[in-house]
């Protein structure tokens, strides 16, 4: 298997305000991480692949720059919620590609009040 | 686009007992992985088992097991002797393995509830 870990795992932030969530892949090199978003009781929605050393390529509906995301090297990879809004208080998940599985990172709940 | 569809939005089981999950998917590819994930009340993905559909052999895995039909496009997961930890929601996912995409597309879920 592989070891992913999220960061913060609970965040609380004011509306208008930015929040980044990192992913670390902490036992191998992954070019390539995935990060979802998950409402209650649905299913994972994914938002965008990223790319280690490229831009990320964001799923169709996705905003671009409302959701920025950063792929520096091949542990981390970020996540920023720009000018956050209560509508985008959700389950962000990321996860790394290795082989063909994907293992997933644990989580973090991002609440905008 | 691939689809995967999960019929049952939610399932419950004794514990001891047997339950299945039902999974079908449509693709025009025919190499393909395919995949049973749990994810508990913690929200943490788990990976239960995998299926490559160029096996005819159905995967096992401790107690859960697959029925990969492929000629009908279905991929049941079956859980025996259930325990209490089983209780998660429950996603089927499928992968291609060619034309780059390293994407899953996942099922909208089934909700396990296993009762003592």
């Amino acid at each position: 298997g592989a070891v992913v870990s999220q960061h913060p795992s609970w965040v609380i932030c004011k509306s208008g305000t930015s929040v980044k969530i990192e992913c670390r892949s902490l036992d191998f090199q992954a070019t390539t991480m995935f990060w979802y978003r998950q409402f209650p009781k649905q299913s994972l929605m994914l938002m965008a692949t990223s790319n280690e050393g490229s831009k990320a390529t964001y799923e169709q509906g996705v905003e671009k720059d409302k959701f920025l995301i950063n792929h520096a090297s091949l542990t981390l990879s970020t996540l920023t919620v720009t000018s956050a809004h209560p509508e985008d208080s959700s389950f962000y998940i990321c996860s790394t590609q290795r082989k063909y599985e994907q293992y997933f990172g644990p989580g973090t709940r991002l609440t905008v009040t | 686009a691939q689809t995967v569809t999960q019929s049952q939005p939610e399932m419950s089981v004794q514990e001891a007992e047997t339950v299945t999950l039902s999974c079908t998917y449509d693709t025009s590819e025919s190499d393909y992985y395919l995949f049973w994930y749990k994810q508990p009340p913690s929200r943490q993905m788990i990976l239960v088992i995998r299926q490559e559909a160029y096996k005819q052999q159905n995967a096992t895995e401790n107690r859960f097991s697959v029925n990969f039909q492929k000629a009908a496009k279905s991929f049941s997961l079956k859980i025996s002797d259930s325990q209490l930890g089983d209780a998660a929601m429950y996603f089927c996912a499928y992968r291609p393995t060619q034309g780059g995409s390293e994407k899953l597309v996942f099922g909208k879920g089934t909700k396990l509830t296993v009762n003592p």
